[in-house]
């Protein structure tokens, strides 16, 4: 069955630090890689997809994410955090046409 | 553009009881899923939507939660009866056609199961 892995849980970091979140996915054949993260008290909201090209994709608010497919993964990356950072974030994945399949999710708290 | 809307954002009711949802997805998305998120855990999908038709609910438990699209638009997802492991929030989530890759998510609705 198809599995998204996020490794750590919960990350505690101070502003200005650097940040990888890592996700793993077993999933056969073609797939689309999502960052999602929710604010506290907002919606989902999406950070940065890939689904063909090149493997590193930035999305907003400084965040990036490289594909490696032979390690079946796709980190979460930005290079100093900020406060405004603390969230929780959700990597996902999908094949066109279907759902998201969503790992567990990691707690970002940055301190200020 | 107005985003995906959900109602009601909070519920409590006591075990046996049931209770709706209600989901009205961006203007013209033809694709709509609800997903359910325990505690702890990432969402899950609950059933997925294709206009007025039903893509997916290989993981709907049918025998306690239904789900209708009617005409194509708003939904509506029942539990009934509820459970305590039903406590979770209920999110919707919609797309412009099936095969869009950026799902707009609701605010979701909190159910409390007691």
């Amino acid at each position: 069955a198809q599995s998204v892995s996020q490794h750590n849980h919960h990350v505690i970091l101070s502003e200005a630090a650097s940040l990888e979140l890592g996700c793993n996915y077993s999933y056969g054949g073609t797939v689309n890689l999502f960052w999602y993260v929710q604010y506290p008290g907002q919606h989902l909201q999406l950070l940065l997809k890939y689904f063909s090209g090149d493997p590193l994709v930035k999305g907003i608010k400084g965040f990036e994410a490289e594909f490696i497919k032979s390690k079946f993964s796709f980190n979460l990356r930005k290079p100093s955090v900020q406060w405004s950072d603390t969230a929780e974030y959700f990597c996902a994945v999908n094949q066109a046409g279907t759902a998201l399949i969503f790992g567990k999710g990691t707690t970002l708290s940055v301190s200020s | 553009e107005a985003g995906v809307a959900q109602s009601p954002r909070y519920k409590i009711i006591e075990k046996r009881q049931s209770v709706a949802f209600w989901c009205n997805p961006i203007s013209g998305h033809a694709t709509l899923y609800w997903y359910q998120q325990i505690l702890g855990q990432g969402p899950k999908l609950l059933i997925q939507f294709q206009n007025n038709g039903v893509v997916d609910d290989s993981q709907l438990p049918k025998d306690r939660f239904s789900a209708e699209r009617l005409k194509g638009v708003d939904s509506t997802l029942k539990i009934q009866p509820a459970k305590l492991e039903d406590s979770a929030v209920y999110l919707c989530a919609s797309t412009f056609h099936r095969e869009s890759y950026e799902q707009y998510f609701g605010p979701g609705t909190r159910l409390t199961v007691t």
